[in-house]
């Protein structure tokens, strides 16, 4: 089946720094990719959505420059924390359509993210 | 706007026992679709079991089901023969919209089910 390869499963950064996680689709073409961000015990809130070679569409109260998602390629998208802080520290998980079926979506293995 | 609810924060049940996990929605779209997915300790999203609005029969996946009443907008979750694995973080989600717009899911607060042995 469709498989989405998330990179790192887990990261821990000093403040300030900046982290990059990767997703990619193994054995499909992901044209959407949804990044979700997940604080413990709580549900999944969607950061934005990103389409392949055009500019994210980020949820209200996301802040774009600091979350920077590219999608480059039909294959990989990436979402950057830059100059993080402790509060950016939560579980980061993505999703891709893989392909016209209305219920066909494939989710990552999600990064836990600690910033020290 | 679209909203899910998930009203048990938490489920404790016996081995070998049903559970139903309870999940309503609200959306003016006439199209729309519900899933639900397991996440366990590990985090990862494990797909359980979709419906569509149109669709004329409740979903059945194995030992899951979809209990499906569109009138009251509730999709409940349905377990049959509870298993010591099916102890996790279960939440509903929705994709409204149809084939229109992005197509992202919306997810509920979640249930934590805990199966005792």
């Amino acid at each position: 089946g469709a498989v989405v390869s998330q990179h790192p499963s887990w990261v821990i950064c000093k403040s300030g720094t900046s982290v990059k996680i990767e997703c990619r689709s193994l054995d499909f073409q992901a044209t959407t990719m949804f990044w979700y961000r997940q604080f413990p015990k709580q549900s999944l809130m969607l950061m934005a959505t990103s389409n392949e070679g055009s500019k994210a569409t980020y949820e209200q109260g996301v802040e774009k420059d600091k979350f920077l998602i590219n999608h480059a390629s039909l294959t990989l998208s990436t979402l950057t924390v830059t100059s993080a802080h402790p509060e950016d520290s939560s579980f980061y998980i993505c999703s891709a359509r893989n392909g016209p079926s209305l219920r066909g979506y494939t989710f990552g293995s999600g990064t836990r993210l600690t910033v020290v | 706007a679209q909203k899910i609810t998930q009203t048990q924060p938490g489920m404790f049940v016996q081995e070998k026992e049903a559970v139903t996990l309870d999940c309503t929605y609200d959306t003016s779209d006439p199209s729309y679709g519900l899933f639900w997915y397991k996440q366990p300790s590990s985090g990862e999203m494990i797909f359980l079991i979709y419906q569509g609005s149109y669709d004329q029969q409740n979903a059945t996946e194995g030992r899951y089901s979809l209990n499906f009443q569109k009138a009251r907008k509730s999709a409940n979750l349905v377990i049959s023969a509870s298993q010591l694995g099916d102890s996790a973080m279960y939440f509903c989600a929705m994709r409204p919209q149809g084939f229109q717009g992005a197509q992202k899911l919306v997810f509920g607060q979640g249930t934590r089910l805990t199966i005792n042995p």
